[in-house]
């Protein structure tokens, strides 16, 4: 299985620009999820979805916006990307229950904002 | 609000000793209470949970031990190797809530 795949790996954007990070898993989690890592820092959880149709806001959701039209896919889209976005970007997955304990983290999406 | 934090930012150990990480956390209400490894370039991983009923969980080379009395969760990974070179993140999980991430602390093994 390939567990949760993200896409791009790298990209650079200038201010303002749009962009869709991609994220897919085939482990038919109903739980998804989208993190922030800034360099040295832990993971700030901006979106996360409980199951196909449902979003909700983390701690950091401004600037973004998710969607999750599938089990299988959350993309999460910036608008009018800014320096501040400059960031890694996480995608997870989880079973619900006791089993939302365990994230299968994606490779990460490292953005740049110029 | 709330919050999970770590002790010490970077940790140096000798390969083959044991390395203990610490963490501290504030939510009483947390079920669980979990670590995950992250290596360089990579996402984090998964290592061990453990309820809040419990003391002690032991894995495969580590042990997660908690002390609801201080509120403090600790990490011990025996004859540390230098495939353990990575940052350790304690996180935690009050009921159907989602985790929540420490800061992290960076393990170096020392060959």
């Amino acid at each position: 299985n390939a567990g949760v795949t993200q896409t791009p790996k790298f990209r650079i954007l200038k201010i303002g620009q749009s962009m869709t990070l991609q994220c897919t898993q085939d482990m038919n989690h109903n739980y998804m999820y989208w993190y922030r890592q800034d360099p040295g820092m832990g993971l700030k959880l901006i979106y996360y979805s409980v199951g196909a149709g449902i979003t909700d806001k983390g701690e950091v959701p401004n600037g973004y916006n998710v969607s999750r039209s599938t089990t299988e896919d959350f993309p999460l889209r910036l608008e009018l990307a800014a320096p501040s976005q400059t960031s890694v970007y996480f995608c997870a997955s989880s079973r619900q229950g006791a089993g939302a304990n365990v994230l299968t983290f994606g490779a990460g999406s490292r953005l740049t904002v110029l | 609000g709330e919050s999970v934090g770590l002790h010490l930012p970077t940790l140096s150990v000798q390969e083959g000793d044991n390395s203990i990480i610490n963490c501290a956390y504030s939510n009483s209400a947390s079920d669980y209470f979990i670590w995950y490894k992250q290596e360089s370039g990579k996402g984090p991983q998964f290592i061990i949970d453990i309820r809040s009923n419990m003391d002690k969980r032991q894995g495969q080379r580590v042990t997660v031990l908690l002390n609801k009395t201080v509120k403090h969760l600790s990490l011990q990974i025996a004859a540390t190797q230098p495939g353990d070179s990575a940052v350790y993140f304690c996180a935690e999980k009050p009921g159907y809530q989602k985790v929540t991430f420490g800061t992290g602390t960076k393990l170096q093994v020392i060959p």
